[in-house]
């Protein structure tokens, strides 16, 4: 079965420089969720989006940026990069259909180094 | 490839009660096992299981891995409404850290 595919695997980025991330949801999956875990530490919620519109906002610094786009995928463009944003980032994707409890299904994760 | 399940998909019990939820799991380099509860937005960090049969307890939770067997358990006991949640089993690989993740557990206590 198709999972949640993330891309790239794994990036290494300079400070200042900019960084796109791509999230591919599982087919019919209409909410995609954004999450950065840092070395030890939980993974925060930044932002989601439900049928193409930001649904909710978490802690998303005001350098990062996303969107999804008319085929559900959706992409965090982050600028400016901080050693601090060196992390995992994961995608989640669920659809709400149904009304009833519909599981989220995590990506593998892109794996942020900023040097 | 690399798979984590989780069971059951949901559960509703009540308050009281005792509930034991299942993580298995099929992977390449298994380096540790971990349990999260989300509860509105991201998850929280558990337990963090690497050995066999070493039981880690936090309060009215306990868990358990079984690395012959492949997986792991979380339980809970004595539930309380707080207690509702989606429980995360993510195990972590040991060639690059990565996470696999469940698809979670709807846990519903009702009062």
């Amino acid at each position: 079965a198709a999972g949640v595919i993330q891309s790239p695997r794994h990036l290494i980025k300079e400070k200042r420089e900019t960084a796109t991330l791509k999230c591919y949801p599982i087919p019919r999956h209409d909410t995609v969720y954004w999450y950065q875990q840092g070395p030890g530490q939980d993974p925060q919620f930044l932002i989601s989006f439900y049928e193409k519109m930001q649904s909710d906002k978490g802690s998303i610094p005001d350098r990062f940026s996303a969107q999804q786009f008319s085929d559900y995928h959706s992409e965090l463009n982050m600028s400016s990069l901080e050693l601090g944003d060196s992390a995992l980032y994961f995608c989640a994707s669920r659809t709400l259909a149904g009304g009833s409890y519909n599981e989220q299904f995590f990506g593998p994760g892109t794996r942020l180094t900023v040097l | 490839e690399d798979k984590v399940v989780q069971s059951p998909l949901s559960l509703v019990v009540h308050e009281g009660d005792t509930v034991t939820l299942n993580c298995s799991y099929e992977v390449t380099n298994f380096r540790s096992l971990l349990w999260y509860k989300q509860e509105k937005k991201a998850p929280t960090f558990l337990f963090m299981l690497t050995s066999s049969g070493i039981e880690k307890k936090s309060g009215r939770l306990s868990s358990i891995l079984d690395k012959k067997e492949l997986f792991s358990i979380l339980n809970i006991t004595a539930t309380q409404t707080g207690d509702s949640a989606v429980y995360l089993c993510a195990v972590v690989l040991d060639s690059n850290y990565q996470l696999i993740w469940g698809a979670g557990t709807k846990l519903i206590i009702k009062p």
